[in-house]
């Protein structure tokens, strides 16, 4: 079964960092695209970041510089390393698996607040 | 102005037909454009449903019921979900996506209410 888990969510302060993680199960992570999306609560989605299967990695221009997404082959886990928090990065953020474009496969998500 | 704009809120009975837009930025050409749809209800995280550029390019997500489809309206240069034999499971809130300029960018959600 297909399977992802987020953690490493929190309360951390303005300014503060934090790394994400997203445990795949059931495929490789490495052979897929894989995506960030945030949703602050009460509001729409919003992307975050994106890693090709090649490597690549696209950010949204609101995390950019602040924010990168990676992967660890060996624990086929992805993550996001985010820096500099502001109040506005308070959200819940899901890890996807993209097939052919489409984000089929979603997280639980993992809820990070940044707040003093 | 946003790149893709969704109304806030649609309202619609049982058994009646909902039509979603997702209107793209002037500048931006719908037909050029894949318009992906996902639905949300609260507590859970997002499900793909559909996505829609032509007749001859076109995807259901596995499982949706084929009361949901896609088309699109050029003269508004929006892309539209319908929904069909409105059931009361279809409230949830629905954002249409785009990959524009290396990113992709959600529509700011529709939430649906049958009532």
């Amino acid at each position: 079964e297909v399977q992802l888990v987020e953690s490493g969510g929190g309360l951390v302060q303005p300014g503060g960092s934090l790394r994400l993680s997203c445990a795949a199960s059931g495929f490789t992570v490495s052979s897929y695209y894989m995506d960030w999306v945030r949703q602050a609560p009460g509001k729409g989605l919003e992307w975050v970041s994106v890693i090709y299967s090649a490597g690549n990695t696209y950010y949204a221009d609101s995390v950019k510089g602040r924010v990168t997404i990676s992967r660890d082959n060996s624990k086929n886990t992805l993550y996001l390393q985010m820096n500099s928090l502001r109040a506005e990065d308070t959200a819940m953020y899901y890890c996807a698996r993209e097939v052919d474009y489409v984000l089929g496969t979603w997280g639980q998500g993992t809820l990070v607040t940044v707040s003093s | 102005q946003a790149v893709v704009t969704q109304p806030s809120s649609l309202s619609a009975s049982p058994g009646a037909s909902a039509s979603l837009t997702c209107t793209l930025r002037s500048g931006i050409n719908v037909g050029t454009y894949r318009i992906y749809w996902y639905q949300q209800k609260p507590g859970s995280p997002p499900q793909y449903l559909l996505r829609y550029k032509s007749n001859s390019d076109k995807q259901q997500g596995s499982g949706v019921p084929s009361r949901f489809s896609g088309s699109k309206d050029a003269s508004a240069n929006a892309g539209i979900l319908l929904i069909s034999g409105l059931q009361s499971e279809d409230e949830a809130d629905y954002y249409c996506m785009i990959w524009h300029s290396s990113a992709w960018v959600f529509g700011g959600g529709t939430k649906l209410t049958v009532l």
